[in-house]
């Protein structure tokens, strides 16, 4: 049962421009949505995270929002630069270390 | 403050055989999660220790277990292993595994498995 729905799996953006990567989910119990991001060769790093009682939520570039009574969340990335090109995971939290990812998103930013 | 640690980086094995992987939390974490990522399955829950106690399970076979020390150090054991085992294997550790943006879990580098 995949709990966690994202899109889309690949994503090409010019220098400058808007990201935008979808997640839905479907347990309502999750109570914490962190993205993380990858680099190849590392392990996944803490981006920006949300609790459901908040809509929207912004650090620099990145913003989080998030619609609960569609049970989906966005990330979007400001200013896409070349270094943002990574691989993005929405997550779901609940208590006891368990985080339920997405599929993941393989952002590349062009020059 | 130091991240947290895998070893080994790499692991080569054969089908059959079986392996320990070891994860360093960071010092003063308490939770230490286990994660398996494949291309197809991407990142998944295997298991979650606090206090040498396995408090949370994904849903992998039998094959798969772990363990947590005193000093929070856990390893993981997979028995038997299988051509499907090919994986990066990550530890992520928190403060008290509360999965809340107060506890974020940090995540190691991975130890990369493949199963020839």
């Amino acid at each position: 049962q995949q709990q966690v729905k994202q899109s889309p799996q690949s994503l090409i953006v010019q220098k400058g421009g808007i990201s935008i990567i979808n997640c839905a989910y479907e347990n309502t119990a999750f109570d914490y949505f962190p993205w993380y991001q990858q680099f190849p060769g590392k392990g996944p790093a803490l981006l920006i995270a949300i609790r459901p009682d908040v809509s929207e939520k912004k650090e620099g570039r990145f913003t989080i929002s998030f619609n609960k009574s569609a049970k989906q969340f966005s990330l979007h990335i400001m200013d896409s630069q070349p270094g943002d090109s990574a691989t993005y995971f929405c997550g779901g939290g609940t208590s006891y270390g368990k985080l339920t990812f997405g599929q993941g998103t393989i952002l590349t930013v062009h020059p | 403050k130091a991240g947290v640690t895998q070893t080994p980086r790499y692991l080569i094995k054969t089908r059959g055989q079986q392996v320990t992987l070891s994860c360093s939390p960071i010092s003063g974490h308490r939770s230490v999660s286990w994660y398996q990522q494949t291309p197809g399955q991407g990142l998944q829950f295997l298991f979650e220790y606090f206090s040498e106690t396995q408090r949370n399970k994904g849903n992998f076979p039998g094959r798969f277990s772990g363990r947590q020390f005193s000093n929070s150090r856990s390893e993981m054991n997979v028995s038997t292993l299988e051509l499907g085992d090919s994986a990066l294997y990550l530890c992520a550790s928190s403060l008290i595994g509360l999965a809340e943006s107060t506890d974020t879990q940090y995540f190691g580098p991975g130890t990369r498995l493949t199963v020839l």
